[in-house]
């Protein structure tokens, strides 16, 4: 089953514009991580913050995360074209396997 | 690194035929993953493996589908027989180590299509 629950499932802005992305899981944390998928592509690692953590940056990313409410958000400033994809949160409640959320789709116009 | 390598890319098959999907994990890498994407389900993990060992196959959907991993740098996930609700893309990811903070590295994936 899957841990976690992106909202919105899909979300198109302008260039230049910031995107706001939420994931809601179900159980306790360690990590939680947000992915990037490009169309016909696997997923690749955008950034990791730890469940005693509650914000990181990493260039136009802002990922927080509030463990009260068992929720994260990413932030994408000055959206590009080329960030059109689909962002995936996971986490990794147990074990060494990590459990992805549902997914945003993000379509960015120039 | 050449990153974590698929193939087929593609795949297209009858229903009733064997489906084998490979993969070579980064080198290194102590953990291999395979999952399966539809638009229906999302993103399910089927098996992973530590040190060449199946850890949890929990996902895996039936017997018709079975994973093995020989060695360190080879990766088989076979269905047999194929069916087309099988039509997904699958893919295989590594990662270096476990109870540490880690990051999977994902293959291109198999676009698997089941007539």
């Amino acid at each position: 089953s899957q841990q976690g629950e992106e909202d919105p499932q899909a979300l198109s802005i302008q260039e230049g514009e910031n995107a706001t992305m939420n994931c809601s899981y179900k159980t306790s944390i360690n990590n939680l991580q947000w992915y990037r998928q490009n169309s016909g592509r696997g997923l690749v690692h955008l950034i990791l913050i730890r469940s005693n953590e509650r914000e990181k940056h990493s260039g136009r990313l802002r990922v927080t995360l509030d463990t009260s409410k068992k929720s994260s958000s990413l932030l994408i400033t000055a959206s590009r074209a080329a960030d059109t994809a689909s962002y995936f949160c996971a986490t990794d409640a147990s074990t060494d396997k990590l459990i992805f959320g549902t997914g945003t789709r993000l379509q960015v116009f120039p | 690194d050449a990153g974590v390598i698929q193939s087929p890319r593609h795949e297209v098959t009858e229903m009733g035929q064997e489906v084998t999907l490979r993969c070579k994990p980064i080198s290194g890498h102590d953990y291999l993953f395979w999952y399966r994407q539809t638009m229906m389900r999302g993103l399910e993990l089927l098996i992973y493996f530590n040190n060449n060992v199946p850890i949890d196959d929990s996902g895996m959907p039936e017997d018709r589908f079975s994973a093995k991993m020989p060695n360190a740098s080879f990766s088989t996930l076979k269905i047999q027989p194929s069916e087309p609700r099988d039509s997904a893309v699958y893919f295989c990811a590594s990662s270096r180590l476990a109870g540490a903070p880690y990051e999977q590295y994902f293959g291109p994936g198999t676009r698997l299509t089941v007539t």
